[in-house]
């Protein structure tokens, strides 16, 4: 029921920046809601990530921001280190549906 | 520091009822949004639905006639009833604190739940 487009995958090497797009609509993103984001690493639970568009809650590095552009986000990962290997998800409320609280399609990112 | 652990039986059969508890410690139970959110293995996540200590709740329509989230003051406690349950509601079972209504702050660690006779 993944209303929020994410590319399955992205790699990158060590020290390279890569970043994650986040497709939404008029019913969600396009509308105003705000985009955050939750990395889940291999085997445990999601963990907030960036909140509010681009806010990076306590203990997050810096090497992680996020932006927001019509109906659309992205996330980008500057100095990619290995223990970024994870999965990556884009969240939002979309107003039309019945799930209310959305999920993108997840993305993995590789460190090559 | 808000800590959530879910806990309960870890495999249902077909057609009953699938429950599980979160247990919240480091916070108050009474000051926030609890919801549930389930991933099917190898697949994305889905929002099952929140509650408030008041009685307020929301459900994700499509499980909206199966599911009942609940806060229990008394004991700290959260809880997550699917009824009727099949094959495809096998996942791990998150419980999570909604912070303004808006986005997931605190994670437990999941549980996995295998509906299978």
């Amino acid at each position: 029921q993944s209303v929020l487009t994410q590319p399955p995958s992205v790699s990158g090497a060590p020290g390279q920046r890569v970043t994650i797009s986040c497709t939404g609509s008029s019913s969600n993103i396009g509308t105003g809601y705000d985009v955050h984001w939750y990395q889940q690493l291999p085997g445990t639970a999601p963990k907030l990530l960036i909140y509010a568009n681009n806010n990076r809650p306590s203990g997050v590095p810096a090497r992680f921001s996020a932006s927001k552009s019509g109906a659309s986000a992205s996330l980008a990962i500057t100095g990619l280190q290995a223990e970024d290997e994870a999965e990556y998800y884009c969240q939002s409320y979309d107003s039309s549906l019945s799930a209310f609280y959305v999920f993108g399609t997840g993305t993995k990112v590789t460190v090559l | 520091q808000v800590q959530l652990q879910e806990s309960g039986p870890g495999l249902v059969k077909p057609s009953e009822t699938l429950s599980l508890t979160c247990s919240v410690s480091g916070g108050s139970i009474s000051s926030s949004y609890w919801t549930w959110i389930r991933q099917p293995p190898g697949k994305g996540l889905e929002w099952i639905g929140y509650s408030y200590f008041r009685g307020s709740t929301k459900y994700n329509a499509s499980l909206e006639s199966r599911v009942t989230i609940s806060v229990d003051t008394s004991k700290n406690q959260v809880s997550l009833k699917v009824r009727s349950v099949t094959a495809a509601d096998t996942a791990v079972y998150y419980c999570a604190r909604m912070w303004g209504l808006d986005y997931f702050d605190y994670w437990g660690q999941g549980a996995l739940v295998t509906v299978s006779s």
